[in-house]
C-alpha cells in the first residue's frame, strides 16, 4: 500500500497569515496519463469531509482561491494564502492512484 | 442538485451485522463510481470500499474484506454497505461519496452515519 505522511500534524495559525501543509507519498503518484493523483480534503467539526484540491492542483468548485495545491511525484503542498477563521479543521491528503486509496494522518489546523 | 442521503447506523454488539444505505439524487447514478469512507476520531480517514460503475467491479480495504459487502441498485439510485461480523475497531462515522469523473476527487459526500460496535 502507498503510505501518505503529512507534516505538521498540528498547525496553529493566525487569521490573515499564510499557512502550508506538506504531504509525502511512499511512491510516485504520477500516472501514465500525465496526471498526478493527489487530493486534499478538509474535515470540519460536525460536517462531512469536503474536497479542496484534486489531481494535485485543481481547485474544486466553490473552494476559495486562497487555497492552492502544488507538487509532483512524491512531494506535495497545500497552501492557504491568508487564513480565515472558517478554515479550522483537519486537513487530509489522499492518494487516488492505486487501490487501496490511502490518506495521510491528518493535520489539525487551529486558530 | 446532487444529494447523497444516508440512513442506517447505530449501536451493535461485536459480531453482529448492520446495513447502511445511501440514496442519491440529482445526477446519473449509474454513471459514477461510488465509495464508502469512514472516519474514527483519533484514527483519521480510511477508504472502505468502491463500487465501480464500469463492469460492476468492487474493491475493499483489507480491514473489511470478507466482512463488508458494497452494492448498488441503479433502478433505485441507492448504494448500500452490508457490514457483518462487526468489530469494535469498525466504530466510526461512515460516509458514502461520489467520485468526480473529470477531476477524480470525492466531490459529493453523504451526511455521515455513526456506527458504534460495543457490548
Amino acid at each position: 500500500d502507498i503510505v501518505m505522511t503529512q507534516s505538521p500534524l498540528s498547525l496553529p495559525v493566525t487569521p490573515g497569515e499564510p499557512a502550508s501543509i506538506s504531504c509525502r507519498s511512499s511512491q510516485s503518484l504520477l500516472y501514465s496519463n500525465g496526471y498526478t493523483y493527489l487530493d486534499w480534503y478538509l474535515l470540519k467539526p460536525g460536517q462531512s469531509p469536503q474536497l479542496l484540491i484534486s489531481l494535485t492542483s485543481h481547485r474544486a468548485s466553490g473552494v476559495p482561491d486562497r487555497f492552492s495545491g502544488s507538487g509532483s511525484g512524491t512531494d506535495f503542498t497545500l497552501r492557504i494564502s491568508r487564513v480565515e477563521a472558517e478554515d479550522v479543521g483537519i486537513y487530509y491528503c489522499m492518494q487516488a492512484l492505486q487501490i487501496p486509496w490511502t490518506f495521510g494522518q491528518g493535520t489539525k489546523v487551529e486558530i | 442538485q446532487v444529494q447523497l442521503v444516508q440512513s442506517g447506523g447505530g449501536v451493535v454488539p461485536p459480531g453482529k451485522s448492520l446495513r447502511l444505505s445511501c440514496s442519491a439524487s440529482g445526477f446519473t447514478f449509474s454513471a459514477y463510481d461510488l465509495h464508502w469512507v469512514r472516519w474514527a476520531p483519533g484514527k483519521g480517514l480510511e477508504w472502505v470500499a468502491l463500487d465501480s460503475f464500469e463492469a460492476s467491479v468492487k474493491y475493499y480495504a483489507d480491514s473489511v474484506k470478507g466482512r463488508f459487502t458494497i452494492s448498488r441498485d441503479n433502478s433505485q439510485n441507492r448504494l448500500a454497505l452490508q457490514m457483518d461480523s462487526l468489530r469494535p475497531e469498525d466504530t466510526a462515522f461512515y460516509y458514502c461519496a461520489r467520485k468526480d469523473r473529470r477531476y477524480n476527487g470525492y466531490d459529493y459526500w453523504g451526511q455521515g452515519t455513526l456506527v458504534t460496535v460495543s457490548s
